[in-house]
């Protein structure tokens, strides 16, 4: 069973620091990983994505890649409260499958 | 670009009724589409790999003739909820891949969901 590990949460963070998601996954064949947020009532939305080791950084993001050890991070910059919402971690499947496991998601909370 | 549109948002029927939901990718091929269905403070769940021009995959638990899904065209898949009752209701939610790119490293980009309310 291919899995994909996130804490739950919440995590609570004053306005302007700095959020740190974290995930870990199962599947050592994985390529791609996606980090999505989605806010309450509402569907997921991609910000991230990353398929290399290394960080990867886009505006106030930074994904964070270790195939090794099998663990991809998520910084938040500047966290805003409109950042608030749940964070899913996905990997794809090394079957070629297009398909995607989700992690169950980490509900990141930013206080004004 | 990598739209995709989902309809409708939300329906509100009496149990028994069979409901169609539509997810179309505006901008792009998709030959694979997903389907997932959210209950509220839980997790997405993976319903069906909705494959155009053959038969979807359903996962595992998943009743496929409860469920229908039709993939006719490279931008347009359906699920049908057939004969709905109250434990239906739930968030749907439907994803494509732009296959056409090429490999499998492509994300998902979700529609805005359909919301299910059975009475």
């Amino acid at each position: 069973q291919k899995e994909v590990e996130q804490n739950s949460g919440p995590l609570s963070v004053p306005e302007g620091a700095i959020a740190s998601l974290n995930c870990t996954y199962s599947d050592r064949g994985s390529q791609s990983f996606f980090w999505y947020r989605q806010y309450s009532g509402k569907s997921p939305e991609l910000i991230m994505s990353i398929y290399s080791n290394g960080d990867k950084e886009d505006g106030r993001f930074t994904a964070q890649l270790n195939k090794a050890s099998q663990y991809v991070s998520l910084l938040i910059r500047d966290s805003q409260p409109s950042d608030s919402a749940t964070y899913l971690c996905a990997v794809n499947l090394a079957d070629s499958s297009y398909k995607l496991i989700f992690g169950s998601g980490t509900r990141l909370l930013v206080r004004p | 670009g990598a739209v995709v549109s989902q309809h409708p948002s939300w329906v509100i029927c009496k149990s028994g009724t069979s409901v169609k939901i539509e997810c179309r990718s505006l901008d792009f091929q998709a030959t694979t589409m997903f389907w997932y269905r959210q209950f509220p403070k839980q997790s997405l769940m993976l319903m069906a790999t909705s494959n155009e021009g053959s038969k979807a995959t359903y996962e595992q638990g998943v009743e496929k003739d409860k469920f229908l899904i039709n993939h006719a065209s490279l931008t347009l898949s359906t699920l049908t909820v057939t004969s709905a009752h109250p434990e239906d209701s739930s968030f749907y939610i439907c994803s494509a891949t732009r296959t056409d790119r090429g490999g499998s490293n492509q994300p998902q980009h979700f529609g805005d969901g359909t919301r299910l309310s059975i009475l």
